[in-house]
């Protein structure tokens, strides 16, 4: 059974800072998801990372994968109060198409 | 790009009734749709797996008499709560895959409160 950790739990954070979600799970996946979500909102897509190594960025928001280490990595840079919300990590269990959720990491930016 | 309709966006009702929640393809035929619940500050948990045609795949622990999940078209699929607890009150949502489409796609979801 995939099992996922995320860390931290919650996370405030001055605005123009750097800092780094991280995201374990426990058994091989063939892929893996970033999430954002804002409350009482469904989920918005980030990113999808598909091979060991792989990188993607988006504006202030990049995402890693070490499929060896089994982990995932989301690091904020130069944080601006709009990344404010809940960001979820999701591996898909390998072999069928089902998602398995991290704990999600409240994060918040203070200016 | 692909988008997954979800209605109601809220409901409420009371104890014992039963609640439908739609969940509908627009742009493209899901042939997996999937029903997760969301209680308040904490992560999504799977409840089932539906294929078109097909029954639903309940995850362990969830009463499958309880949650009722038809996927009777490639682009709707409903899931109906049948006799409601206010333990039942949750936020619902779906998702839907397809080879057609990239990914998932996320459904609004559903604010469900028994009253």
């Amino acid at each position: 059974e995939l099992k996922v950790e995320q860390n931290p739990l919650f996370l405030s954070m001055q605005e123009g800072k750097n800092y780094t979600i991280y995201c374990n799970y426990s058994t091989t996946s063939d892929r893996l998801y970033w999430y954002r979500q804002d409350p009482g909102k469904s989920l918005e897509s980030l990113f999808v990372l598909l091979s060991n190594g792989a990188v993607k960025q988006e504006g202030r928001l990049m995402a890693s994968l070490d499929t060896k280490a089994r982990l995932s990595t989301l690091h904020i840079t130069a944080a601006v109060h709009d990344l404010s919300a809940t960001y979820f990590c999701a591996p898909a269990n390998f072999g069928n198409e089902k998602l398995t959720f991290g704990t999600g990491t409240r994060l918040t930016i203070i200016p | 790009g692909a988008v997954v309709s979800q209605h109601p966006s809220w409901v409420i009702c009371k104890s014992g009734t039963s609640v439908k929640i739609e969940c509908r393809s627009l742009d493209f035929q899901a042939t997996t749709m999937f029903w997760y619940r969301q209680f308040p500050k904490q992560s999504l948990m799977l409840m089932a797996t539906s294929n078109e045609g097909s029954k639903a795949t309940y995850e362990q622990g969830v009463e499958k008499d309880k949650f009722l999940i038809n996927h009777a078209s490639l682009t709707l699929s409903t899931l109906t709560v049948t006799s409601a607890h206010p333990e039942d009150s949750s936020f619902y949502i779906c998702s839907a895959s397809a080879e057609s489409i990239y990914g998932y796609t996320f459904g609004s979801g559903t604010r469900l409160t028994v009253v």
